[in-house]
């Protein structure tokens, strides 16, 4: 059973448009959200994450809104750069002492 | 540099050819993990750790062993690889084991199984 999902494979924006990736998950329990990018032939970054207490986190031109009542997040990315074409992998925990659960990621790709 | 580090970064090997990777980190993390991507199926995780002698199995243990003798490392040991452990594996090291703390990762074993 898929607890994140990351229904869109990949995206295609134009450079200096908003980027909207969306991630849905089925376990109210989770608490914890975040965001990884990952480039070809690295490792998966740390992007950004929110908890449950909130609904928006914004740092610079990321921003996650969460929306739990549609156990629903977002990432914005405003304005997207060609360096931000990369996987993007949602992940969601249910505490400090619970797995990290990963979604299967989207690939952006940001046009110039 | 805080960094996770594993190598090899590539292999090409047989069935039945016990390997290892290593892995090693910097930050002085309790936990570690390691996972597995493969296309259209995400970050599965394989084993985790959440300190030194204290492992336990996530969601696709079947084929892996580990081994978490001292803080700073954690091996995943392949005693008998078979082609389905073809794949991208990853660890990575965090100060928890879930909440907000951000995993650390290393920059991928590309693992072939002939």
């Amino acid at each position: 059973d898929q607890q994140v999902k990351q229904n869109s494979p990949s995206l295609s924006v134009q450079e200096g448009r908003i980027s909207i990736l969306n991630c849905d998950y089925t376990n109210s329990m989770f608490d914890y959200f975040l965001w990884y990018k990952k480039y070809p032939a690295e490792g998966p970054t740390f992007l950004i994450s929110i908890s449950s207490i909130k609904d928006k986190n914004e740092d610079g031109r990321f921003t996650v809104f969460l929306n739990k009542s549609a156990k629903h997040l977002s990432l914005h990315i405003v304005p997207s750069q060609p360096g931000d074409s990369a996987v993007y992998f949602c992940a969601a925990s249910a505490g400090a002492n619970s797995k990290l659960t990963f979604g299967k990621g989207i690939t952006l790709s940001v046009r110039p | 540099e805080a960094q996770v580090t594993q190598n090899p970064r590539y292999l090409i090997t047989v069935t039945g050819k016990k390997l290892t990777v290593t892995c090693s980190q910097n930050m002085n993390h309790e936990y570690m993990s390691w996972y597995r991507q493969d296309p259209g199926l995400g970050l599965r995780q394989i084993y985790y750790s959440m300190n030194v002698e204290v492992t336990d199995k996530g969601d696709v243990p079947e084929g892996y062993k580990v081994s978490r003798k001292e803080k700073r490392n954690f091996p995943l040991i392949l005693e008998s690889p078979s082609p389905n452990q073809t794949s991208l594996y990853f660890c990575a090291s965090s100060t928890y084991r879930g909440g907000n703390q951000p995993q650390h990762f290393g920059d991928g074993t590309r693992l072939s199984i002939l």
